[in-house]
């Protein structure tokens, strides 16, 4: 099962920022949390990761907070081709065998004009 | 650098026929995982490969097997269709197993009638 807990759905206006959350209180100090996003009926799109510390790239930001036991991915300036469903997964830094993603059920971005 | 490829992206099929789909992961990966997607249970994980070998399988019957080439290469087959097999496939490649992160292709959508 996932590990983790986002709302099914949100809305966003164009241009604004749109801040999904993500709760993992669950998460142990071995898991890295990973952000991902599925534009109807592609391929999910790999956004972020991170363990402890805040990261950013040119996609997004991943605020993880000081617990670990939640995250919100940030997309700075939503615009109309963000709208996708967004995957939050805490994944195991070892692997050893478990080195699959366990998607949940994500959150559905809509950005709206 | 080329991305995931996955072939045929569409397919349709009749129950108790057999199917091979294909991955060529990205350049110098050496890790390719599959994945199945249905509007009912979501991304599930079905199998990954690593250097040939199978590392590590999810909850799916023996119906469905994999290989890895040495090229690192990988196909997936499902023997005996059923309806319940339509569905999205997803292949993910990474550099190593486990830890690594996985980037998608954009899937082989598969209709068994």
């Amino acid at each position: 099962d996932a590990k983790t807990t986002q709302p099914p759905s949100m809305d966003c206006a164009e241009g604004r920022a749109a801040n999904l959350p993500c709760n993992h209180s669950t998460i142990s100090g071995n898991e890295y949390v990973y952000w991902y996003r599925q534009i109807h009926s592609q391929g999910p799109q790999y956004i972020i990761h991170g363990l402890k510390n805040n990261e950013t790239n040119e996609m997004a930001s991943l605020i993880i907070t000081e617990d670990r036991k939640s995250s919100t991915l940030i997309l700075p300036h939503a615009t109309l081709r963000d709208t996708a469903v967004y995957y939050c997964i805490v994944r195991d830094y070892y692997g050893g065998s478990q080195g699959n993603l366990i998607f949940g059920k994500g959150t559905k971005l809509s950005v709206k004009p | 650098k080329a991305g995931v490829t996955q072939t045929p992206r569409y397919l349709i099929k009749t129950r108790g026929q057999q199917v091979t789909l294909s991955c060529s992961p990205i350049s110098g990966h050496r890790s390719v995982s599959w994945y199945q997607q249905t509007p009912g249970q979501g991304l599930q994980f079905l199998f990954e490969y690593f250097s040939e070998t199978q590392r590590n399988k999810g909850n799916f019957p023996g119906r469905f097997s994999g290989r890895q080439f040495s090229n690192s290469r990988s196909e997936m087959n499902v023997s005996t269709l059923e309806l319940g097999d339509s569905a999205l496939y997803l292949c993910a490649s990474s550099l190593q197993a486990g830890t690594e992160t996985q980037y998608f292709g954009p899937g082989t959508r598969l209709l068994v009638l």
